[in-house]
């Protein structure tokens, strides 16, 4: 089974530009999560989609981030402008989370990671 | 006071030793327990899963729940330079979205 894919895997950036970053979760995953994870903290949730719709958006800085999940599978996360303070890892995580009910034991499966540094 | 807290290491320890790793947390609403292990530019990927209070194993690897005192452990027996890597707690309310709340990882160094 494939896993989680992101790209690019490394972005540098000057700060006030823009920059994308891209996640195709593994087959069959309901659920996709984007996770902010600063050097030496644990991840932080950013956006989570169930299909194509938005399930929680609470912590998305939305007057520069946003994302998107047109099509329920593939997903992409963007910033613009950038800060110095939005350098970190992007993580992308997928999880079955089917039907819109949300099993206790559910998985989230972690894509390697985009790290972006601003400049 | 964060609702997880985690000691961020590094926890350098030799070959064959056994580890004991730690996390407290605030929240008594917290049921579901996880250890997840991330290694060097890898995404997390989950250890051990527990719910509620007790002891689980899994090789060698044993994850211990406290709720009285709010406190969670990871004991890794037999310790390999192949596990040497950050361990990051997270944990959840048991209704609502699946979101965990994570502590900030402990790097642990196993040198031969």
């Amino acid at each position: 089974e494939a896993g989680v894919a992101q790209s690019p895997r490394y972005k540098i950036i000057e700060k006030r530009q823009s920059v994308a970053f891209w996640c195709n979760p593994i087959s069959g995953h309901a659920t996709l999560y984007w996770y902010q994870q600063i050097l030496g903290q644990g991840p932080k949730l950013l956006i989570q989609f169930q299909n194509n719709g938005v399930v929680d958006d609470s912590q998305l800085p939305k007057d520069r981030f946003s994302a998107e999940r047109l099509k329920g599978v593939d997903s992409t996360l963007k910033i613009q402008p950038a800060k110095l303070e939005d350098s970190a890892v992007y993580l992308c995580a997928s999880s079955l989370a089917s039907g819109g009910v949300l099993s206790s034991t559910d998985t989230q499966y972690f894509g390697p990671g985009t790290r972006l540094t601003v400049l | 006071q964060k609702e997880v807290e985690q000691d961020p290491g590094p926890l350098s320890v030799p070959e064959g030793a056994i580890v004991s790793l730690n996390c407290t947390y605030s929240n008594s609403a917290f049921q579901y327990f996880m250890w997840y292990r991330q290694y060097s530019r890898k995404g997390p990927e989950l250890l051990m899963y527990t719910y509620s209070s007790g002891n689980k194993e899994d090789g060698r690897f044993t994850a211990q729940v406290d709720k009285s005192s709010k406190y969670i452990s990871l004991f890794i027996r037999d310790s390999q330079p192949s596990d040497s890597a950050t361990y990051l707690c997270a944990m959840r309310n048991p209704g609502g979205s699946y979101i965990p709340t994570f502590g900030r990882g402990t790097s642990l160094i196993v040198h031969p």
